[in-house]
């Protein structure tokens, strides 16, 4: 089982959509929980980082589940410019402990 | 925000030669700086973590005398790809956290090798 699985994808959703996605990790002593964005071509871009209790930022709202080992984004009212990739990461050993990425879920918001 | 900053953005190498990257903390220290690499429609993958003042540990698979890393302060980490070959040819990233629990990391802008 991979650490971190995600659908790939593609999403392909017009603009207005609500879009879900997915993730499973393998490791239970995870400690922390992210979302990243990438661009064609570019580096990783913080998103948000996810909580047990759940965290909403703006049209962007994120979920953990500990029990079942699974994270979760939601976006609501997509634009064109939430096209990107979507990486799910957990981090499993401390604060300066690596990250283990997702191979990300791929979103392109059509007009 | 933590800002890290990787230079160049951009190289492109004949085959043999050597390329450094750069990597620099900008506004924390880092002790530790982590190096990704990422080939096309593929997902990140650490290659190696490098360590101020010791030596860097490497991914299983990674060989340490082609890519070597260099922690030599608190805000710069450099990988230098010696000997390059074609199949080198990729997207390489560095990663630092400003630390503190559940602290993310934050990216270096990514450098693209093309080796020819």
């Amino acid at each position: 089982r991979k650490e971190v699985e995600q659908d790939p994808g593609p999403f392909n959703v017009p603009e207005g959509a609500t879009v879900a996605f997915n993730c499973t990790y393998s490791n239970s002593a995870s400690q922390s929980f992210f979302w990243y964005r990438q661009d064609c071509r570019k580096e990783p871009k913080l998103l948000m980082s996810v909580y047990s209790s759940g965290n909403e930022d703006g049209r962007f709202t994120a979920q953990l589940n500990r029990a079942s080992q699974y994270i979760s984004l939601l976006i609501r009212d997509s634009k064109l410019s939430d096209s990107a990739t979507y990486l799910c990461v957990v981090r499993t050993r401390g604060s300066q402990g690596n990250l283990i990425f997702g191979k990300g879920t791929k979103l392109s918001v059509k007009p | 925000g933590a800002v890290v900053s990787q230079h160049p953005s951009r190289v492109i190498c004949k085959s043999g030669t050597s390329v450094k990257i750069e990597c620099r903390s900008l506004d924390f220290q880092a002790t530790t700086m982590f190096w990704y690499r990422q080939f096309p429609k593929q997902s990140l993958m650490l290659m190696a973590t490098s360590n101020e003042g010791s030596k860097a540990t490497y991914e299983q698979g990674v060989e340490k005398d082609k890519f070597l890393i260099n922690h030599a302060s608190l805000t710069l980490s450099t990988l230098t790809v010696t000997s390059a070959h074609p199949e080198d040819s990729s997207f390489y990233i560095c990663s630092a956290s400003p630390g503190g629990r559940g602290s993310p990391l934050h990216f270096g802008n990514g450098t693209r090798l093309t080796v020819t």
